[in-house]
């Protein structure tokens, strides 16, 4: 089965900016992949932030941003809160079968 | 608003087969959508176990599909899922969302989980 990898964690400062990537074991990914972006506090329910490369859902704030970089889905956040902290899930699709990243655990320090 | 609640048994044995249910409101299990479900075992990330729309159509996760089915019951607007032969590797947070599909592939709503212990 597919593996899909992104980075165990990363650190940032507050108001700065950090890249999560979300890699394919299938090869890059493409928006067929439609990534998906999901953030998840501890004790909490995953929430959903991107789609769809750089869709955003309502809830989403706008210093969040996707594409694709280098082969490999990304998540971007500019200007730092440190709200931010937290638990980071992209999910890929292949063809009717969808299989999460490990996770990033992200650190605003 | 849409909303989704999961219950379960919350502790069963090894062997025994798991039930859970999600009740969805302000969106209908008739509709286009999908329905899905993710499980967390702890400290650990998340897990697709599979989907199913209203019609009765279903995508599995490959390494669950030989254990595990989900079903719809309109009347109640409710998604099951069931888990058989389960083991102590079961035991996990277990949350429904909701899977936007028809050119375009995602989850938006989820449910707030149900834990789940397998445990003799």
């Amino acid at each position: 089965q597919t593996v899909v990898t992104q980075e165990p964690s990363l650190t940032v400062s507050p108001g700065g900016t950090v890249t999560l990537t979300c890699a394919s074991s299938s090869g890059a990914v493409t928006s067929g992949n439609y990534p998906n972006w999901f953030q998840q506090k501890p004790g909490q329910a995953p929430r959903a932030l991107i789609y769809g490369i750089n869709n955003t859902h309502s809830w989403t704030p706008a210093r969040l941003s996707g594409s694709l970089l280098g082969g490999k889905a990304a998540l971007t956040l500019s200007g730092v809160l440190p709200e931010d902290e937290a638990d980071y899930y992209c999910l890929l699709y292949y063809g009717g079968v969808r299989v999460f990243g490990g996770g990033t655990k992200l650190t605003v320090l | 608003q849409v909303q989704l609640r999961e219950w379960g048994p919350g502790v069963l044995k090894p062997s025994e087969t798991l039930s859970l249910t999600c009740a969805v409101s302000g969106d209908s299990i008739k509709g286009p959508n999908w329905w899905t479900w993710v499980r967390q075992p702890p400290g650990k990330g998340l897990e697709w176990i599979g989907e199913m729309n209203h019609s009765g159509d279903t995508n599995y996760n490959p390494s669950l599909k030989s254990r595990v089915t989900i079903s719809v019951d309109r009347s109640k607007n409710q998604v099951s899922l069931k888990l058989s032969s389960v083991t102590a590797a079961d035991t996990a947070i277990y949350y429904c969302a909701r899977v936007i599909r028809g050119g375009a592939e995602f989850f938006d709503y989820w449910g707030q989980g149900t834990q789940v212990a397998v445990s003799s």
